[in-house]
């Protein structure tokens, strides 16, 4: 099973950027990574995926390594809204997702 | 359009006791899921189907059965229920084109 590991925590200020690390060193060629975020009592949301190239949406920003064997998730300007435990996960089939632990995020007003 | 809808929100069973979780999607999506999801910890895919009247197994199948009957229905089925199923179970669903899956708000089972 393609892994990924992640913080199990992380704290950012109101306002300020956030950058939430994810290694996934067995990553495959066909491998997307995804990654979703779940708050509190509630289902996971889908925030960004990729495969090589860097993406940016409306939500947020994901950077990939050269050689993919790690990537970043960028929250630009991080709100109380964004806190929560972001997940990243690898597709193998594009159906079995594997979660982890995820890092939950705190953000201090 | 409701999205991913779970019936029913929360259920107190007795060991040994069975029951079905509903899951309805709207989207006309091909692909089904249902997770577990144990306290801090990350979701486990427990059976999945790619179509009307097709299933798979996912990661912690053991002690579960599903149903897709229907394309905008996935059943989860616990015919023994023991402790150890004492989870939140979130159902999923997705397009087959995209890799996006829209997740329901998940029922929490708590079996004594």
């Amino acid at each position: 099973d393609a892994k990924t590991t992640q913080p199990n925590s992380m704290e950012s200020n109101e306002e300020e950027p956030v950058h939430l690390p994810c290694n996934h060193s067995t990553i495959s060629g066909t491998d997307y990574i995804h990654w979703y975020r779940q708050l509190p009592s509630q289902g996971p949301e889908y925030v960004i995926h990729g495969l090589t190239s860097n993406v940016n949406n409306r939500m947020a920003s994901l950077a990939i390594a050269e050689d993919r064997k790690s990537s970043t998730l960028i929250l630009h300007r991080a709100t109380l809204r964004d806190a929560a435990v972001y997940y990243c996960i690898l597709s193998l089939t594009g159906n079995q997702f594997y979660f982890g632990t995820g890092t939950s995020l705190t953000v201090i007003p | 359009n409701a999205g991913v809808t779970q019936t029913p929100k929360f259920r107190v069973l007795k060991t040994g006791q069975s029951m079905t979780l509903l899951c309805a999607q709207d989207m006309n999506h091909e692909y089904m899921y249902w997770y577990r999801q144990d306290p801090g910890m990350g979701l486990r895919l427990i059976h999945y189907s790619v179509g009307e009247g097709t299933t798979a197994k996912g990661e912690v199948p053991d002690g579960y059965n599903v149903s897709r009957l229907k394309k905008q229905n996935f059943l989860l089925g616990l015919e023994s229920a023991a402790p150890s199923q004492t989870s939140v179970y979130f159902c999923a669903s997705r397009d087959s084109l995209r890799a996006t899956q829209y997740f329901g708000p998940g029922t929490r089972l708590l079996v004594l």
